[in-house]
């Protein structure tokens, strides 16, 4: 139940194109759901978070689109840039008096070409 | 500026050689968190402080254990490395007093184990 499925395991998408990528949980206590970035040698970088009471949030490129009923997730990245190329890490956590745990997806390698 | 600092960045340790990693913060975050991370895996955690407080994850091996002597720093430490521990190690914080909430990554330290 603390599972989080992410989809693709890999990607390519071309330079200027919609990158996918989805999760789903089945756990209905998480309350928080964060997307990371990590590139190669470095630590993941949160790229953007949702909580479950949007449906969806963008920032820039960056979009998140959350279906509770469903218990899915998703990041859409809009006119995709060599420089996106990483691994995507979807994750989530629930509220636990500051002893909060990130379940990790697990991990979505983006490729962008030319 | 950096804020979540982990040294060194690489060690190499001999088979059941101890060996401690570091990890301090500038962010005068409660929460500090320890993840190992294999090759094309997503983060796995070992353990995580709240304040003084440790928790350990039920799977973490006992050859591993970490001390916190103040908020800002944290130590990893592996009594004796087998093989199968080289891996990136990466030390993570959050502020921990308002729910989940983003966790800040230092670069990770690469553990090789000749």
């Amino acid at each position: 139940q603390q599972q989080v499925k992410q989809s693709p395991q890999s990607l390519i998408v071309q330079k200027g194109g919609i990158s996918i990528i989805n999760c789903a949980y089945e756990n209905t206590a998480f309350d928080y759901f964060p997307w990371y970035q990590q590139f190669p040698g470095k630590g993941p970088a949160l790229l953007i978070a949702i909580r479950p009471d949007v449906s969806e949030k963008k920032e820039g490129r960056f979009t998140i689109s959350f279906n509770k009923s469903a218990k899915q997730f998703s990041l859409h990245i809009m006119d995709s840039q060599p420089g996106d190329s990483a691994t995507y890490f979807c994750a989530a956590s629930r509220s636990n008096f500051g002893n909060e745990k990130l379940t990790f997806g697990t991990g979505t390698r983006l490729t962008i070409i030319p | 500026d950096a804020m979540v600092i982990q040294n060194p960045r690489y060690q190499v340790t001999q088979f059941g050689k101890p060996v401690t990693l570091s990890c301090s913060q500038t962010l005068n975050h409660n929460v500090m968190y320890w993840y190992q991370q294999k090759s094309s895996q997503a983060p796995k955690l070992l353990f995580h402080y709240y304040d003084k407080d440790f928790n350990n994850e039920a799977d973490t091996p006992d050859n591993f254990q970490s001390r916190r002597p103040n908020t800002s720093f944290c130590f990893l430490d592996i009594r004796s490395p087998g093989l199968g521990d080289a891996a990136m190690y990466l030390c993570a914080t959050s502020r921990g007093d308002r729910g989940p909430d983003e966790q800040y990554f230092g670069p990770g330290t690469r553990l090789t184990v000749t």
